[in-house]
This record gives structure tokens, C-alpha cells and sequence, in this order.
């Protein structure tokens, strides 16, 4: 089946660094994933969506120099949380469209700790 | 806007029981639904999907049920096992919006022995 790899798993950086988080598409083409955030105990909420060659889409008040994406290719795309700061402190999912309709695939998600 | 919302953040089951999950959406012009299951630390998991043009889809020990009118689904667990325990949420695309789906805060389900 579809599968979606995100890496890594879990990061811990220092406040004011900035940290990137890949999501692949292995076993097929995306030309459009989504991020998600997730904080403990509530739901997915969904920051942006990255378009293959052309600029992502962001959610009314997600920053977008804040949360810098980018989508090279059909199976990468890449969330750059920039200088980093103990509220960005989060769970961050990745998910594409397989092509099988419109079913959502998700990636394991990457923990995000910032000290 | 759009929301999607779960009437009961919690559910207690024993294991063996039928367990069900609902949710409540608000925008009628919603027509895709889907149920994942997510485990603690790792991404959500899908379990199944119903259309707006469809008012109940089985799967394997799942069912689905939406009800248009009075924009609510459910989610069904025939003979709840242990390995079902996780947080469910309920997701909705809206017509034309490709693939973007809106989250609802999910329902804890907790399979007791």
C-alpha cells in the first residue's frame, strides 16, 4: 500500500535554530502534501499545503516565514520551522493523496522539542 | 466555516462490546468523510472513508453511518479488542477542496479486559 515516510521521528534543538522536517511519498507521486500540527490531546490542525514547483498554501495565521516549505519534487517535500522557540514545541504530520480517490495518507510524525 | 466535532472526548469499552464513536459536522456542503485511528506518538492510521452519496459503508469490523440530515456519522467497532484502544477522530473535505480535510478533536476509545 501507499506509503508516506516522514523524518525524524523526533527532534530536539535549542531555541533560535531552526529545524527541517521531510515527508516522502515512496511508492508514488504527490504533487500536493499537507502539514499538519498537533499539540497534546487535541486534534490535527492543518498549517499548509505544499504545491509541487509553485508556492505552498498557508492556514489563516500560520506564518509563512515562520514555517518555511518547500515541495522539490513529486515524492519530497520539506517544513522548516525557522529560529525555533518552546511554543513551536509540537507534533508535526505530513500527508499526501495517493491517488485513491481521495484518501489521505500520513506520515509517523516528528516530534518536535524546542529548549 | 467548516468544524468538525466529536460528542464525547472519551469512550470506555469492554473488550468484546460493540463500540461506537460519533461525530457532528457543520457545513453541509461537506461530502467526504473519514475515520482514522491514532496510536500515541505516531501518525494517524486510516480506517475507512463514506461519501456524501452514501449513508452506511462496512468495512472489516467497521461501519460507517452518515446521516446528511442532521449532519452526524458514527463510527462502528464490532467486537471491540484491545488493539483498538487509541484516539479516533473524524475528518471532512469539503466540495471542490481538494483533499483538505478539517480534523475533529477525537474520542479517546479505552478497551478494558
Amino acid at each position: 500500500g501507499a506509503v508516506v515516510s516522514q523524518h525524524p521521528s523526533r527532534v530536539i534543538c535549542k531555541s533560535g535554530t531552526s529545524v527541517k522536517i521531510e515527508c516522502r511519498s515512496l511508492d508514488f507521486q504527490a504533487t500536493t502534501m499537507f502539514w499538519y500540527r498537533q499539540f497534546p490531546k487535541q486534534s490535527l490542525m492543518l498549517m499548509a499545503t505544499s504545491n509541487e514547483g509553485s508556492k505552498a498554501t498557508y492556514e489563516q495565521g500560520v506564518e509563512k516565514d515562520k514555517f518555511l516549505i518547500n515541495h522539490a519534487s513529486l515524492t519530497l517535500s520539506t517544513l522548516t520551522v525557522t529560529s525555533a522557540h518552546p511554543e513551536d514545541s509540537s507534533f508535526y504530520i505530513c500527508s499526501a493523496p495517493t491517488g485513491e480517490g481521495e484518501k489521505l495518507f500520513f506520515g509517523s510524525g516528528t516530534q518536535l522539542s524546542v529548549l | 466555516g467548516e468544524s468538525v466535532g466529536l460528542h464525547l472526548p472519551t469512550l470506555s469499552v469492554q473488550e468484546g462490546d460493540n463500540s461506537i464513536i460519533n461525530c457532528a459536522y457543520s457545513n453541509s456542503a461537506s461530502d467526504y468523510f473519514i475515520w482514522y485511528k491514532q496510536e500515541s506518538g505516531k501518525g494517524p492510521q486510516f480506517i475507512i472513508d463514506i461519501r456524501s452519496n452514501m449513508d452506511k459503508r462496512q468495512g472489516q469490523r467497521v461501519t460507517v453511518l452518515l446521516n446528511k440530515t442532521v449532519k452526524h456519522l458514527s463510527l462502528q467497532i464490532a467486537a471491540t479488542q484491545p488493539g483498538d484502544s487509541a484516539v479516533y477522530f473524524c475528518a471532512a473535505k469539503l466540495s471542490g477542496g481538494y483533499n483538505k480535510l478539517i480534523f475533529g478533536a477525537g474520542t479517546r476509545l479505552a478497551v478494558h479486559p
